[in-house]
């Protein structure tokens, strides 16, 4: 099974601050990843696919990249909805796997 | 508008069975492959097992192989998930999912609003 190690799991931020989340898989998944947003009590939202495409609806200030072992989700300057828990998702191959997760906190 | 709704969640005894259902509307069900995620309360997202376009192939994690099912009703636009032998760590929200077409190497990009499942004597 593929295996997805996100860095780090809790990040604390300020409104306007540049954040990256890092997420490193076991074996290579080409782009096969997608990045997902949850806030508490709410279902997961698709915020990127295919690494780096960023999906419909989406703020622009999210962005995706990377390919094979290692994909960054960057927020380029932190709003207050942001705050909440992200997950990257591998794609490539059963069973579908999530990491850990990253909790993006106020500061 | 996309809508996926979830029910059929509750209290079971472990070593129970509980089936649960996800109603869609607003989109040709059997266009797209299917899937369910659960977390546990306070931890992240696993998936559990996905389900082709006509549910002629489905996929499972390991953790719930041989116990669980999923299956579709394309004339209801309905997925099931059917869960025997529950333990405690089934303990979770189940979400259903709407794959973008197929669940692997695609995403997820439908989700419904959850079904408490708690398995407990």
């Amino acid at each position: 099974d593929i295996q997805l190690t996100q860095s780090p799991s809790f990040l604390s931020a300020s409104v306007g601050d540049r954040v990256t989340i890092t997420c490193r898989a076991s074996q290579g998944i080409n782009s096969y990843l997608a990045w997902y947003q949850q806030k508490p009590g709410k279902a997961p939202k698709v915020l990127i696919y295919a690494a780096s495409t960023v999906q419909s609806g989406v703020p622009s200030r999210f962005s995706g990249s990377g390919s094979g072992t290692e994909f960054t989700l960057t927020i380029s300057s932190l709003q207050p909805e942001d705050f909440a828990t992200y997950y990257c998702q591998q794609l490539n191959s059963y069973p579908l796997t999530f990491g850990g997760g990253t909790k993006v906190e106020i500061k | 508008e996309v809508q996926l709704l979830e029910s059929g969640g509750g209290l079971v005894q472990p070593g129970g069975s509980l089936r649960l259902s996800c109603e869609v509307s607003g989109f040709t069900f059997n266009n797209y492959a299917m899937t369910w995620v659960r977390q546990a309360p306070g931890k992240g997202l696993d998936w559990v097992s996905a389900i082709s376009l006509s549910g002629g192939h489905t996929e499972y994690a390991d953790s719930v192989k041989g116990r669980f099912t999923i299956s579709r009703d394309n004339s209801k636009n309905t997925l099931y998930l059917h869960m025997n032998s529950l333990r405690a760590d089934d303990t979770a929200v189940y979400f259903c999912a709407k794959c973008s077409s197929t669940c692997s190497t695609k995403w997820f990009d439908s989700w419904g609003q959850g079904t408490l499942v708690t398995v407990s004597s």
